[in-house]
């Protein structure tokens, strides 16, 4: 199995500064025949399911703002929130389906500080 | 405008059995893969099972394998999770969720409890 790490567990931001939070799988998850990185970003608002806001590593999902931003090689990713809003406290979460089972990593909550 | 709501969900004793379904709309429902995702009470998420969309191929996590069953009804646009030999680690909420043609979850369900006591 893929083990997703992510790292910090919770981090408090100001308005309007970044946030970065990484994500490192246990095995590479780029697929050499197509050069894709199978690794999503969810974001997760207290009480709600989780939304997609990044595939392909760095892929933003339709109607995703441009501050949201992904990156990485095929073991180490980061998200990156380039100025923190305040409807962005969530949890975020990444995740692998490069191979089975599909994993996600503990999640990092991110708050206002 | 895509749409997924779970049903089925309660309060069930362990070693008892649960069926929960996934109503979607506003999607080519037999085009696409389809997942259950569990999240245990302030824990992350979990991947349970999948399903493709045409061939019906299905896939578990190992904890479920032999319990749970996946299924889809692509005339009804609906997604099934029947759940046998509960336990108490199977306490939770599950969602169903679409896979895009990207394989990512695109779409996801509000979630229906599960809850596995004596």
């Amino acid at each position: 199995d893929i083990v997703m790490t992510q790292s910090p567990d919770s981090l408090a931001v100001s308005l309007g500064e970044r946030a970065t939070i990484n994500c490192k799988s246990s095995q590479s998850v780029l697929y050499s025949s197509n050069n894709k990185k199978y690794l999503a970003w969810y974001q997760q608002k207290a009480g709600q399911p989780p939304k997609l806001l990044i595939y392909w590593a760095s892929i933003r999902e339709s109607g995703v703002p441009d501050r949201f931003n992904g990156s990485g090689s095929g073991t180490d990713f980061t998200l990156t929130i380039s100025s923190l809003q305040a409807e962005d406290v969530a949890v975020y979460s990444c995740q692998q389906y490069y191979s089975l089972p599909l994993t996600f990593g503990g999640g990092t909550k991110v708050e206002i500080k | 405008e895509v749409q997924l709501l779970e049903s089925g969900g309660g309060l069930v004793q362990p070693g008892g059995s649960l069926r929960l379904s996934c109503a979607t709309s506003g999607f080519t429902f037999s085009s696409y893969a389809m997942s259950w995702v569990r999240q245990a009470p302030g824990k992350g998420l979990e991947w349970v099972s999948s399903i493709s969309g045409g061939s019906g191929n299905t896939y578990y996590t190992d904890s479920v394998k032999g319990r749970f069953t996946i299924s889809r009804d692509n005339p009804k646009n609906t997604l099934y999770l029947q759940m046998n030999s509960l336990r108490a680690e199977d306490t939770a909420i599950y969602y169903c969720a679409k896979q895009g043609r990207n394989d990512a979850f695109d779409f996801w369900g509000q979630g229906t409890m599960v809850s596995v006591s004596s």
